[in-house]
């Protein structure tokens, strides 16, 4: 069966534009998680969301969001880009918040490049 | 708050020989979830192996195996065998089940080369 797809895989945007990105997980998987992977943090938590809904969130500030769609998929918004958000951000899907102990599937990501 | 720590940002090991990477974790809950992913540079991070907390048998995958100790929150993997396509940056990563510790919380990770 098909994996985590995310897009795009490389996008470069300038200092205060905003940003979406996307990810469809594996079929019959419904939780979705973000992760921002950066050479100075490393591999930093976002969001997830099951079921439509927001179920837990990372400390990063209120110009990253996220949702979720019926039919899994989710998106998540930067606004207001800075430098600093230049990272590669990680989509992961798994059965449901209660089912992470199975591990999560990850997607290749997307490098976003703020210039 | 958890922590996961990896001392050994570099790594190196000869073809067919083992290898050993390191892991330790702060937590102050009792059941858990242990991983190692390996991301190699296509960038998709792939999951290696699990360990549930409660379960005291290490875990084992074909040449990936762990030494898990739960007293001294220590989960090491070791890699049998090294093949060249082990090559990466590897990832040691603790998931609670508490509502805030319900996600992944990594390491730094550790580069493993492999010299044929």
């Amino acid at each position: 069966k098909a994996g985590v797809t995310q897009t795009p895989r490389y996008l470069i945007k300038t200092r205060g534009q905003q940003v979406t990105l996307s990810c469809s997980p594996i079929s019959g998987h419904r939780s979705v998680s973000w992760y921002q992977q950066t050479p100075g943090q490393g591999l930093q938590f976002l969001f997830e969301y099951f079921s439509e809904t927001q179920r837990n969130k990372g400390n990063f500030p209120g110009r990253f969001s996220g949702r979720q769609f019926s039919n899994s998929r989710s998106e998540m918004n930067v606004s207001t880009l800075e430098l600093g958000d230049s990272a590669l951000y990680l989509c992961a899907s798994s059965l449901a918040p209660d089912r992470g102990g199975r591990g999560y599937t990850f997607g290749s990501g997307t490098r976003l490049t703020v210039v | 708050a958890q922590t996961v720590t990896q001392s050994q940002p570099e790594m190196s090991v000869q073809e067919a020989e083992t290898v050993t990477l390191s892991c330790t974790y702060d937590t102050s809950e009792s059941d858990y979830y242990l991983f190692w992913y390996k991301q190699p540079p296509s960038r998709q991070m792939i999951l290696v192996i699990r360990q549930e907390a409660y379960k005291q048998q290490n875990a084992t995958e074909n040449r990936f195996s762990v030494n898990f100790q739960k007293a001294a929150k220590s989960f090491s993997l070791k890699i049998s065998d090294s093949q060249l396509g082990d090559a990466a940056m590897y990832f040691c990563a603790y998931r609670g089940l508490g509502g805030a510790t319900n996600k992944l919380i990594f390491g730094t990770g550790t580069l493993l080369a492999v010299q044929p």
